[in-house]
């Protein structure tokens, strides 16, 4: 079965500092991999998404993340984080061989950014 | 930005009293879906559908249903709403084609006193 890992639920950096938050995956096949932000009292907006090709994928916000097959991790990573980016990030897979077209989303992890 | 809407988006309701949750959609897409979110939670999935009058079960889905009798429009009602039921509701919408990307409402935040 597909599941989704992310081992950090919060993480504090200074403004300016690079940032990376860690997912973890486990898929049966070629995986398909999203990362969405939640901003306080908003919903959640695509970040930036990897179906195949290239491993480090460019999203919005000045965030990128790389595909490691081998580690089996989809990182985030940003180099200097801004105080708007303090929020919610969740990292998520297609559920399989079930109709509906569910994602599994981690637990989400939360961004604090210090002045 | 996908057009989704979601109403009411706060709510203040008594234990037993029922209330209906709408998510309305602009982009014609075939899924729907309702997610809770509390804290040391994450996301989980209520209900969904694939299809007018088409729906199922999430992970979270007793003391839930839902109704779609039309493609824009995805209603969660709570029979009797329970001090466990407070959380923040989210309505998603896929087209199924982009291996499962969802789009999210802005949420409503239900408070049951």
């Amino acid at each position: 079965a597909q599941s989704v890992t992310q081992p950090d639920i919060h993480i504090t950096v200074s403004e300016g500092a690079s940032l990376e938050l860690r997912c973890n995956y486990s898929y049966g096949a070629t995986p398909y991999l999203f990362w969405y932000v939640q901003s306080p009292g908003q919903g959640l907006q695509l970040l930036l998404k990897y179906f195949s090709g290239d491993t480090l994928v460019q999203g919005i916000k000045g965030f990128e993340a790389e595909f490691k097959r081998s580690q089996s991790s989809f990182n985030l990573r940003k180099p200097s984080v801004h105080w708007s980016d303090a929020a919610e990030y969740f990292c998520a897979v297609p559920e399989l061989d079930t109709q509906g077209g569910k994602l599994i989303f981690g637990q989400g992890t939360e961004l604090s950014v210090k002045p | 930005d996908a057009g989704i809407t979601q109403s009411p988006r706060h709510k203040v309701t008594e234990t037993g009293t029922p209330v209906t949750l709408r998510c309305h959609q602009t982009e014609n897409h075939r899924y729907m879906y309702w997610y809770r979110q509390d804290p040391g939670h994450g996301l989980r999935l209520i209900h969904y559908s694939y299809g007018v009058k088409d729906t199922d079960k999430g992970e979270v889905s007793d003391g839930y249903s839902v109704s779609r009798s039309k493609t824009e429009d995805f209603l969660l009602t709570l029979e009797s709403a329970t001090s466990s039921q407070t959380s923040v509701y989210f309505c998603a919408i896929s087209d199924g084609l982009e291996y499962n990307e969802q789009f999210f409402g802005p949420g409503t935040r239900l408070t049951v006193l």
